[in-house]
């Protein structure tokens, strides 16, 4: 099935730093989303970018995406203790089927 | 208010056991959906309903049944608790504004099946 791959799956940095993550996928998409999972809870929604687009921006969060190459990553710039959770990506192909891979775990560190 | 809400939190069982998980959302969304995130962080879908009706099912054994009664609810069934379904279970909703396109999606607090 169509999801994303995150890559690394662990990020430890310092406060104030950027943290870069990054996702590939196989197939054609029309949009890759963006979410941060907090230690046992759901899910939240960061970012959408559409597939003609290149570059997103939203506060801190930088995304980019390369359709020639199925990849795309999520920039956090100024990293804070509070980024630490899990972002994930998922590119969005099929109608209803919203699929997302194992995740890129970042620890802020104070 | 909460966007999307499921219930239980936590759900501890025994093997065998039928447990039900129930789910709403209250954002007026038309697609809900079903996911199961096991203990390395990987989520899966399992499930996706629009308007009531079943768009994606998953590889999932039969043993799991959705049901959604209305489009603001989709709760999921589970027959013959195994040990392997113990999870953290997401529910979600989202509008699909097109008919190719997935749009920004809710999730609720998840649900911790522990079966022993």
């Amino acid at each position: 099935s169509q999801q994303g791959e995150e890559d690394p799956q662990a990020l430890s940095i310092q406060e104030g730093e950027n943290a870069t993550m990054n996702c590939s996928y196989k197939t054609s998409i029309n949009n890759l989303q963006w979410y941060r999972q907090n230690s046992g809870r759901g899910l939240v929604h960061l970012i959408l970018i559409r597939s003609n687009e290149r570059e997103k921006h939203s506060g801190r969060l930088r995304v980019t995406l390369d359709t020639s190459k199925k990849s795309s990553s999520l920039l956090i710039t100024a990293s804070r203790a509070a980024d630490t959770a899990s972002y994930f990506c998922a590119p969005g192909t099929s109608y209803g089927k919203l699929t997302f891979g194992q995740g890129t775990i970042l620890t802020v560190h104070p | 208010d909460t966007a999307v809400s499921q219930t239980p939190k936590y759900l501890v069982t025994q093997m065998g056991n039928d447990k039900s998980i129930k789910c709403e959302q209250n954002l007026g969304h038309d697609t809900m959906y079903w996911y199961k995130q096991d203990s390395k962080k990987f989520l899966k879908i399992m499930f996706s309903y629009n308007n009531k009706e079943l768009i994606i099912n998953e590889t999932v054994p039969n043993r799991f049944s959705p049901k959604s009664p209305d489009k603001a609810h989709l709760n999921l069934h589970i027959n013959s608790l195994e040990l392997g379904d113990s999870a953290v279970y997401f529910c979600a909703s989202s509008q699909i504004q097109t008919f190719s396109e997935n749009t920004e999606a809710f999730f609720g607090q998840g649900t911790r099946l522990t079966v022993v």
